[in-house]
């Protein structure tokens, strides 16, 4: 079944990098989201990766996706307190140009201490 | 370009009453999508519209909820009628010819 597990908070300083890691467990996942929440705001899309990259680098953001262990990481380098957010993790399993549903995680709380 | 934009941003309701949520998706896009976050939980998938058609509704929890896309454009999620456990944050996301799903604020229903 699919199945989307993230740890739900982290906490780290400033300047520092943060690591949010997810797991899911079905393999047949085309592409893989981060997803972030300010509080009282809606959903951002941060980045996306397709399941046959090992690596997407955007900026601060480094996305590292193993599809053995079917593990996906989102690293943030120099985080600032405007990161602060919850961070979601989701799959589908639709092509490009399809639509389809996300699977999500719990979304892992990310607090920035100055 | 507008985004996704929800309708109302809160709403208060007692158990068994009726409550109706708005969606308007960005313009053009054919994918409108439901989902809903209960408790600090993951986010489920409630249903999928493609124009005016319910692509999949596997998500809907049962029989008291019901959504419509008329002609393709707007849609509403009607909850009738509401109980405790439908209190939780209902997002609604659209996507066109590409992967990337945009979401809106979101509305977040109290049921009390």
């Amino acid at each position: 079944g699919e199945d989307v597990e993230q740890s739900l908070f982290l906490s780290v300083r400033e300047g520092d990098s943060s690591v949010i890691n997810c797991t899911y467990t079905d393999s047949s996942s085309t592409y893989l989201y981060w997803y972030k929440q300010e509080p009282g705001a809606g959903l951002q899309l941060l980045t996306y990766i397709f399941s046959n990259m090992d690596m997407k680098q955007d900026q601060r953001l480094t996305v590292l996706l193993n599809k053995k262990d079917k593990h996906l990481s989102l690293r943030i380098a120099d985080t600032q307190t405007g990161d602060s957010a919850i961070y979601f993790c989701a799959e589908s399993f639709n092509s490009y140009n399809q639509g389809g549903k996300l699977i999500f995680g719990q979304g892992t709380e990310l607090s920035v201490k100055p | 370009e507008a985004g996704v934009t929800q309708f109302p941003s809160h709403s208060v309701i007692e158990k068994g009453q009726t409550v109706t949520l708005r969606c308007d998706p960005i313009s053009g896009h054919d994918n409108l999508y439901w989902y809903r976050r209960v408790m600090g939980k993951e986010i489920k998938f409630l249903l999928h519209f493609v124009k005016e058609s319910k692509q999949d509704e596997s998500g809907m929890p049962n029989n008291r909820f019901l959504a419509e896309r008329t002609g393709g454009t707007y849609s509403t999620l009607k909850v009738q009628p509401a109980e405790l456990e439908d209190s939780g944050v209902y997002f609604c996301a659209s996507s066109g010819d590409r992967v990337e799903a945009f979401f809106g604020q979101g509305t977040r229903l109290t049921v009390v």
